[in-house]
């Protein structure tokens, strides 16, 4: 168990419609990372919070956005969903934002959308 | 951007038998780390090493960062060892891990 927290673990949806991914990191920690894993494009960051703040964006569409709140969870949220967004997303945490700090996986939330 | 290659891409064994994993990059770094994606989807860190060897159980890990690779060592496999193997990296230019496309591990009975 990494200690980080992802509900749900599976969401079933339509296209067109919109969900929220929710992340608790391991305690003390204050940078949360949002990465996608699809069959076609393997793991993809695709952004960064660190202590409330957003910090990096990575592969993410403009249909996606996150927040991470003062409590320090993080939310993920995908809207107009397609067929093509159907995928596993996992949140990390670590205890700072500087490259040396290792990254914990949390068990993820598999999307799929019908 | 920095690149990260697997080798093999796919790596079929007979319980028992031991194992190695590769993983090139491109530029320096300052955090290497391996994991495992079990078959139910969780990626289950393995080691955090950016620099020399570590062992636990079963499983050791060496990164010679002036060569810019990293191996991962399988001994006595087991059937609980399959799954997915990932290196991912991460240097000062970079804001996230960059994931290698991973090495497929079936471990036969």
């Amino acid at each position: 168990d990494s200690g980080v927290t992802q509900t749900p673990k599976h969401l079933i949806t339509a296209t067109g419609q919109r969900v929220t991914l929710r992340c608790s990191p391991r305690s003390g920690d204050l940078s949360v990372y949002w990465y996608q894993q699809s069959l076609d494009q393997g793991l993809q960051f695709l952004i960064q919070y660190y202590n409330g703040e957003e910090r990096a964006k990575g592969n993410i569409l403009e249909r996606f956005s996150a927040q991470q709140f003062p409590d320090l969870h993080s939310e993920l949220n995908l809207s107009s969903l397609e067929l093509g967004d159907s995928a596993l997303y996992f949140c990390a945490s670590s205890g700072g934002q500087g490259p040396a700090y290792e990254q914990y996986f949390g068990p993820g939330t598999r999307l799929t959308v019908t | 951007g920095i690149q990260v290659e697997q080798s093999p891409p796919d790596l079929i064994l007979q319980e028992g038998a031991n194992s190695t994993l590769r993983c090139n990059f491109s530029d320096s770094v300052n955090n290497l780390q391996w994991f495992h994606q079990n078959p139910w989807g969780q990626l289950i860190n393995l080691f955090y090493i950016p620099s020399g060897t570590k062992q636990n159980g079963r499983l050791s890990a060496t990164t010679v960062a002036t060569e810019r690779y990293s191996l991962l060592y399988i001994s006595s496999s087991q059937t609980t060892d399959s799954g997915v193997y990932f290196c991912a990296v991460r240097n000062t230019g970079r804001r996230a891990l960059t994931f290698g496309s991973g090495t497929r591990l079936q471990v036969q009975p």
